[in-house]
């Protein structure tokens, strides 16, 4: 089972440039996340999506961008990359079919991607 | 908003003592809580889960009560062992499934 399957693993970016972390998942789920995790923090919430075409900010969108084209796939997008970004992203994907009432909202997480911005 | 608490770390204990890791949240309704274990390297796995008031998760030997009258889901565990180790994360459900995490806890288990 593949389960959420992120890339790149580990980055290092200088201020400024772009990059996009992938992220894809083969269990049909409808809803995708991006968390960021800060040493002490815990994890934020970056952007979520319910679904195909449907995406929205969660509590620390500022520098990130993403798209939803497909069930399967939630690309986030760092467009001019700055230290502050400097963070370990992870992707998550939770079950949300209809009629899908014994579901509690359990993630399933991927392994998480090290950025570095110098 | 929603929220969750936890009690801060690190935690070191010798093996086979008994673990409690706090944690409370924000009574907005009765949301799912969660418990979440990251070992070193890895992403977030569920350790267990309670859907309403009274429930008790319990996994691997782990037990949570979901206690709606103080708003808590303390973790706790009689005897640990060194294969604990690892950073805890409590958790409650929010709009659009999404989990709004505590900071974590670190624990270190000795033998």
């Amino acid at each position: 089972n593949a389960g959420v399957t992120q890339t790149p693993k580990f980055r290092i970016l200088k201020i400024g440039q772009s990059m996009t972390l992938q992220c894809t998942q083969d269990m049909n789920h409808n809803y995708m996340y991006w968390y960021r995790q800060d040493p002490g923090m815990g994890l934020k919430l970056i952007y979520y999506s319910v679904g195909a075409g449907i995406t929205d900010k969660g509590e620390v969108p500022n520098g990130y961008n993403v798209s939803r084209s497909t069930t399967e796939d939630f690309p986030l997008r760092l467009e001019l990359a700055a230290p502050s970004q400097t963070s370990v992203y992870f992707c998550a994907s939770s079950s949300g079919l209809a009629g899908d009432t014994w579901n509690t909202g359990e993630l399933f997480f991927g392994e998480g991607s090290r950025l570095t911005v110098l | 908003g929603n929220s969750v608490t936890q009690m801060e770390g690190p935690v070191t204990l010798s093996e086979e003592a008994f673990l409690t890791i706090n944690c409370t949240y924000t009574a907005t309704g009765y949301p799912s809580l969660f418990w979440y274990v990251q070992y070193p390297g890895e992403g977030l796995q569920l350790l267990l889960k309670a859907t309403k008031a009274d429930d008790k998760g319990s996994n691997k030997g782990f037990e949570a009560t979901y206690r709606k009258e103080t708003t808590s889901f303390h973790l706790e565990k009689g005897s640990v062992q060194v294969s604990d180790s690892a950073v805890y994360f409590c958790a409650r459900r929010g709009s659009a499934r999404q989990l709004t995490f505590g900071s974590g806890t670190q624990l270190t288990v000795l033998p």
